[in-house]
């Protein structure tokens, strides 16, 4: 049972515009999400964290917005740039992570 | 510095080989965490360490052994592999698992191959 989902397993965005990454959870007392990006031969690196008191944390290009009813959150890249495309993956609690999506941003 | 480090980074082993894999962090963090990850999927946790101490137990079989020597290493020990737990095994640490509320960091990952 997957308890966080990330149903697009690809995404390509043009550079320069934003690059919208979603994912759903279902588990309603997870309370903490993370986003992690990973290169090929690296291991993940944390990207950007919201905790559910929150519905919006912002760091430079990186957003990621939570809607609890909905069990959802995205994360937004804007301007996406080319340095961007890799996998990412987001996580719960740390401990539980979604499939991943894998980001191509276009020159 | 921010760096967990795993060796060796590629590893084939027989069946009835035995083997370790190490990793190392001098960022003072008290949680280390080993997650084995298959083509294409994501990470699954397999054990956290918390203190030098076994928390988690991801019911992983017994032939992965893990050892927490002191609060900047982490072994995983090998024994009686079989070809299906080829994966890339990844080691994370954080400065607590308590709130859940900070951000792991990963190492490079050690790619295993069983023949």
């Amino acid at each position: 049972d997957q308890q966080v989902k990330q149903n697009s397993p690809s995404l390509s965005v043009q550079e320069g515009r934003i690059s919208i990454l979603n994912c759903d959870y279902t588990n309603s007392m997870f309370d903490y999400f993370l986003w992690y990006k990973k290169y090929p031969a690296e291991g993940p690196t944390f990207l950007i964290s919201i905790s559910s008191i929150k519905d919006k944390n912002e760091d430079g290009r990186f957003t990621v917005f939570l809607n609890k009813s909905a069990k959802h959150l995205s994360l937004h890249i804007v301007p996406s740039q080319p340095g961007d495309s890799a996998v990412y993956f987001c996580a719960a609690q740390k401990l539980v992570f979604g499939q991943g999506t894998r980001l191509t941003i276009n020159p | 510095d921010t760096e967990v480090t795993q060796t060796p980074k590629h590893l084939v082993m027989g069946m009835t080989n035995k083997k370790s894999l190490k990793c190392e962090q001098h960022m003072g963090h008290r949680a280390m965490y080993w997650y084995k990850q298959k083509a294409k999927k994501p990470p699954e946790l397999m054990f956290v360490y918390s203190y030098e101490k076994l928390s988690i137990n991801e019911s992983v079989p017994s032939r992965f052994s893990p050892e927490c020597p002191n609060s900047s290493l982490l072994n995983l020990h090998l024994h009686a592999l079989q070809p299906e737990d080829s994966a890339l095994y990844l080691c994370a640490s954080s400065q607590t698992v308590l709130a859940g509320t900070y951000e792991q960091y990963f190492g490079p990952g050690t790619r295993l191959t069983v023949t």
